[in-house]
């Protein structure tokens, strides 16, 4: 199975800051790299799907970029609603599709 | 508006049987693939098993044997029938479309929407 390994497991920001995540697979995987946020006891939501491309509704903060193996996550200006756990999931070929263990985006 | 809700969740000893239950609305759970995700408390997302457009079924190695996905068409409902249940198994448990974009040869899949969830306890 492909394993995926996000970086780093949580971090302190505040307003404003600009927030980097990354998302390593242990094989190549093309862009079938899909980024979801979880909110405290609430189901998860899309952010970015196919390494880059923005779910519509999404605010153009967020942004993904990445191929192969090396993905990442960006938050250009964080704001007071993005504090949360952020995943990565690959979806390449067919199942099992795997998940990063998480990255929590906590108050500085 | 496409929703999904989840239902069936509950406290269950270890060694029994539960049936989830996702009702699905806005879209056919016959034609798309769907999935059922997990989280157990305090701990990541685990993707759990999918059932493609074609019927086709996929599991993690954690469940396999043990889990059975299957869909009813006429009620646009989707299922997870979970048997030997252990403590391990112990978790939220989410329902999630599949959606698919082609790209040139590729398939792209992502897991939206997502129901509410519903809570599995295995315990004595």
């Amino acid at each position: 199975d492909i394993q995926m390994t996000q970086s780093p497991s949580s971090l302190s920001a505040s307003v404003g800051d600009k927030v980097t995540i990354t998302c390593r697979a242990s094989q190549s995987i093309s862009t079938s790299l899909n980024w979801y946020q979880q909110k405290s006891g609430k189901a998860p939501n899309l952010l970015i799907y196919a390494a880059s491309s923005l779910r519509s509704g999404v605010p153009s903060r967020f942004s993904g970029s990445g191929s192969g193996t090396d993905f990442t996550l960006t938050i250009s200006s964080l704001q007071p609603e993005d504090f949360a756990t952020y995943y990565c999931q690959q979806s390449y070929i067919m199942p099992p599709w795997t998940f990063g263990q998480g990255t929590k985006v906590e108050v500085k | 508006e496409v929703q999904l809700v989840e239902s069936g969740g509950g406290l269950i000893q270890p060694g029994g049987s539960l049936r989830l239950s996702c009702a699905a609305s806005g879209f056919g759970v016959s034609n798309n693939y769907m999935s059922w995700v997990r989280q157990a408390p305090g701990k990541g997302l685990e993707w759990v098993s999918l059932i493609n457009s074609g019927g086709g079924k996929y599991y993690a190695d954690s469940v396999r044997g043990r889990f059975t996905i299957s869909r009813d068409n006429s009620k646009n409902m989707l299922y997870l029938q979970m048997n030997s249940l252990r403590a391990e198994d112990t978790a939220v448990y989410y329902c999630t479309r599949a959606p698919m974009v082609l790209r040139g040869v590729r398939q792209y899949y992502w897991l939206d929407p997502w129901g509410q969830g519903t809570l599995v306890t295995v315990s004595s």
